[in-house]
């Protein structure tokens, strides 16, 4: 079975900063790789997601992310963090076919001014 | 625009005391999906359907039932809530499960608390 790891469940970052999110999946088969964002008393947003495609994708608000087979990694990157960043974000993983999304822990991104 | 609305956003129960949660969508998906959240946790899926076909996970508790009366709607009801049941319950929606490249587009969540 599918899962994914986010190392850290604290991010905190100074405004203008490189932002770096990390996740990790463990898959039989090539897995689909979603990175959502939850804010405070929201539901969740698709922020990008890999299908096996490019490896580099783009998302929203300035954020990508890369897959990287070798590594088993999809980490989330966006060069200059903002204050608005500041949210919960979850790593999700599915596998081609009738599975379902399989959520990471979330890593909580602090932006400090 | 095209959205998933869940109604209430704040739910008080009392203990035992059946409660519904309702989500519907304007975005015409085939598949409803309800995943619980637990403080600092991520969403864990209840179950889902596919049109009309319903789909348990194999550890949600039978207190947990759900009803999806027409496209548009789907009803999560908690027959007798425990206090262990407090949690954010969001509403999914996708096209299709039979792609897992499908987006999922959630609800803003209903806030369950459980006196």
């Amino acid at each position: 079975a599918q899962s994914v790891t986010q190392l850290g469940s604290h991010v905190s970052v100074s405004e203008g900063a490189l932002v770096l999110l990390r996740c990790n999946y463990s898959s039989s088969v090539p897995p689909y790789l979603f990175w959502y964002v939850q804010y405070p008393n929201q539901g969740l947003q698709l922020l990008l997601k890999y299908t096996s495609a490019a490896t580099l994708v783009k998302g929203i608000n300035g954020f990508e992310a890369e897959f990287k087979k070798s590594e088993t990694s999809f980490h989330l990157t966006k060069p200059s963090a903002h204050m608005s960043d500041a949210a919960e974000y979850f790593c999700a993983v599915s596998d081609p076919g009738n599975t379902p999304l399989v959520f990471g822990k979330g890593t909580r991104l602090s932006v400090i001014a | 625009d095209a959205m998933v609305i869940q109604n209430p956003r704040y739910q008080v129960t009392q203990f035992g005391k059946p409660v519904t949660l309702s989500c519907s969508q304007t975005l015409n998906h085939n598949v409803m999906y309800w995943y619980q959240q637990k403080s600092s946790q991520a969403p864990k899926l209840l179950f889902h359907y596919y049109d009309k076909d319903f789909n348990n996970e194999a550890d949600t508790p039978d207190n947990f039932q759900s009803r999806r009366p027409n496209t548009s709607f789907c009803f999560l009801d908690i027959r007798s809530p425990g206090l262990g049941d407090a949690a954010m319950y969001l509403c999914a929606t996708s096209r299709d499960r039979a792609r897992g490249t499908d987006t999922q587009y959630f609800g803003p969540g209903t806030r369950l608390t459980v006196l």
